[in-house]
């Protein structure tokens, strides 16, 4: 069975940092780029991030770039979303899923996360 | 405001058919394939259209996806009350070098 489990949400204050995971079972790591998805209380799903099957190749959105990294440790089977100079508008659920080829400019992500919350919160 | 355009909230009769749109331009939809997700509280979201018309396996038929020009739709038969859910519709938008998705749609099972 496909298990993907984020730990790592917490409250943070404004311009803290923190580090999401994403743990995964039941297939093959390396053979999938992945990605991270949040969703705002109240709001639709928004793409982060994605990197490629080994890491060395990343995309973010707009309001990622220069604050947040992916990474990903295929050895452990783990993902990997560092955020620094957090804001109060990154507060949302954080998804991990698997992106439905190698690359990270992939079009569908087929298995998901239920999510870890991040709040930002003076 | 999201890059692809998708009608806030549906609602149908159980057994009955609906039709949720998607609408986006051709730096998206245009020229790429769009991909659906059911999205239940509190749940992880679902995959359940990829490449326009194709179903993972385990999406009953109930479900279908069609794509022309830069709009989509997502048609679902057989309305359940397990089916209420917010679905979105996604895809990669080559202008922005990012993956997109829409608003979300809200179906009602009345």
């Amino acid at each position: 069975e496909v298990q993907l489990v984020e730990s790592g949400g917490r409250v943070v204050r404004p311009r803290e940092s923190l580090r999401l995971s994403c743990v995964v079972s039941g297939f093959t790591f390396d053979d999938y780029g992945m990605t991270w998805v949040r969703q705002a209380p109240g709001k639709g799903l928004e793409w982060v991030s994605s990197v490629n099957w080994n890491g060395e190749s990343r995309g973010y959105a707009d309001a990622a770039k220069g604050r947040f990294t992916i990474s990903r440790d295929n050895a452990r089977n783990s993902l990997y979303l560092k955020m620094d100079n957090l804001r109060v508008e990154d507060t949302a659920f954080y998804y991990c899923a698997r992106a439905g080829g190698t690359g990270w400019r992939e079009r569908w992500f087929d298995a998901w996360g239920q999510g870890t919350l991040v709040t930002v919160s003076s | 405001q999201s890059v692809l355009t998708q009608p806030p909230s549906v609602s149908a009769a159980p057994g009955q058919r609906v039709t949720i749109f998607c609408s986006g331009s051709s730096s998206n939809l245009g020229n790429n394939y769009v991909s659906w997700y059911q999205h239940l509280p509190g749940a992880a979201p679902q995959l359940l259209i990829y490449d326009n018309d194709k179903r993972p396996s385990g999406i009953p038929d109930r479900f279908s996806g069609s794509k022309s020009g830069t709009s989509a739709t997502l048609g679902i038969t057989g309305l359940q009350t397990g089916d209420e859910a917010d679905y979105y519709c996604g895809t990669w938008d080559s202008s922005l070098s990012a993956a997109v998705f829409g608003g979300g749609t809200k179906l009602t099972v009345l």
